[in-house]
C-alpha cells in the first residue's frame, strides 16, 4: 500500500515568494494533519482536517500560512509570502480516525529552505 | 496543557548494549502513548504504542510500558544494533476538548550506536 505522499521533497525559495506544499493521504483515512519540525520548537501541529473540513488551525503561526483540502485525496499548505524563519521540515500525516487510539502515518516530509 | 518530556540526548551506545530512553508526560484524563522513530532523511514511523494503563507496547525488540502511577512510558531494548541509530520521539494523544486527536511530541532523543 502506498503511504502518505508529499511533494516536493525539497524546496528552496527566496524570501517573499509563494510556496505550496502538497500531500496525498492514505486512501480511506478521514483525518489529515500538517506538522512542522524545527530545531528550536521540535514537532508542532499546524492544522488538521476531518473529512476535508479544517477542524483546528490554532497551530498555524500567521495569516501567511493557509491550508486547504479540496478532496479526500489531496491537501495543500501554502505560505505567502515566505520568510527565512519558515525554513523547516513540513510533514503531512493521516489517520483512519482521529481518536486517542488511532495511529497517525507520516509522509517523508518536505524540507523547505527560504533564503 | 498536555506535554511530554524526554531524556536529553544524544545517547551513544556500543552495539549490543542495553537502551533506555526515559519519557514522562502530563495530561488530563487518559491519553494514549506512542513512540515514533525517525531515521535520517525520512519521516516518522510508529514504533509502538499503548492505549491504557499497564499496557506494554512492543516492536522490533523495543518495549515500553504505560505507567499511570508514574506518568511514564520509558523505551527499552535489550541489545541495540547499529541500524537502530535514529531519533526517537515519545508522544501522546489525548482525545478530549480542544486537544482531540492531536499528537503532542517530546523533543526527541538522538541515538547513535557504534559497532
Amino acid at each position: 500500500d502506498a503511504g502518505v505522499i508529499q511533494s516536493p521533497r525539497h524546496e528552496v525559495t527566496e524570501m517573499g515568494q509563494e510556496v505550496t506544499l502538497r500531500c496525498k493521504p492514505i486512501s480511506g483515512h478521514d483525518y489529515l494533519f500538517w506538522y512542522r519540525q524545527t530545531m528550536m520548537r521540535g514537532l508542532e501541529l499546524l492544522i488538521y482536517f476531518n473529512n476535508n473540513v479544517p477542524i483546528d488551525d490554532s497551530g498555524m503561526p500567521e495569516d501567511r500560512f493557509s491550508a486547504k483540502m479540496p478532496n479526500a485525496s489531496f491537501s495543500t499548505l501554502k505560505i505567502q509570502p515566505s520568510e527565512p524563519r519558515d525554513s523547516a521540515v513540513y510533514f503531512c500525516a493521516s489517520s483512519l480516525a482521529g481518536g486517542r487510539t488511532d495511529t497517525q502515518y507520516f509522509g517523508p516530509g518536505t524540507r523547505l529552505t527560504v533564503l | 496543557g498536555n506535554s511530554v518530556t524526554q531524556m536529553e540526548g544524544p545517547v551513544t551506545l556500543s552495539e549490543e548494549a542495553f537502551l533506555t530512553i526515559n519519557c514522562t508526560y502530563t495530561a488530563t484524563g487518559y491519553p494514549s502513548l506512542f513512540w515514533y522513530v525517525q531515521y535520517p532523511g525520512e519521516g516518522l514511523q510508529l514504533l509502538l504504542k499503548a492505549t491504557k494503563a499497564d499496557d506494554k507496547g512492543s516492536n522490533k525488540g523495543f518495549e515500553a510500558t504505560y505507567r499511570k502511577e508514574t506518568t511514564s512510558f520509558h523505551l527499552e531494548k535489550g541489545s541495540v544494533q547499529v541500524s537502530d541509530s535514529a531519533v526517537y520521539f515519545c508522544a501522546l494523544i489525548y482525545a478530549g476538548g480542544t486537544s482531540y486527536g492531536k499528537l503532542t511530541f517530546g523533543q526527541g532523543t538522538i541515538l547513535t550506536v557504534h559497532p
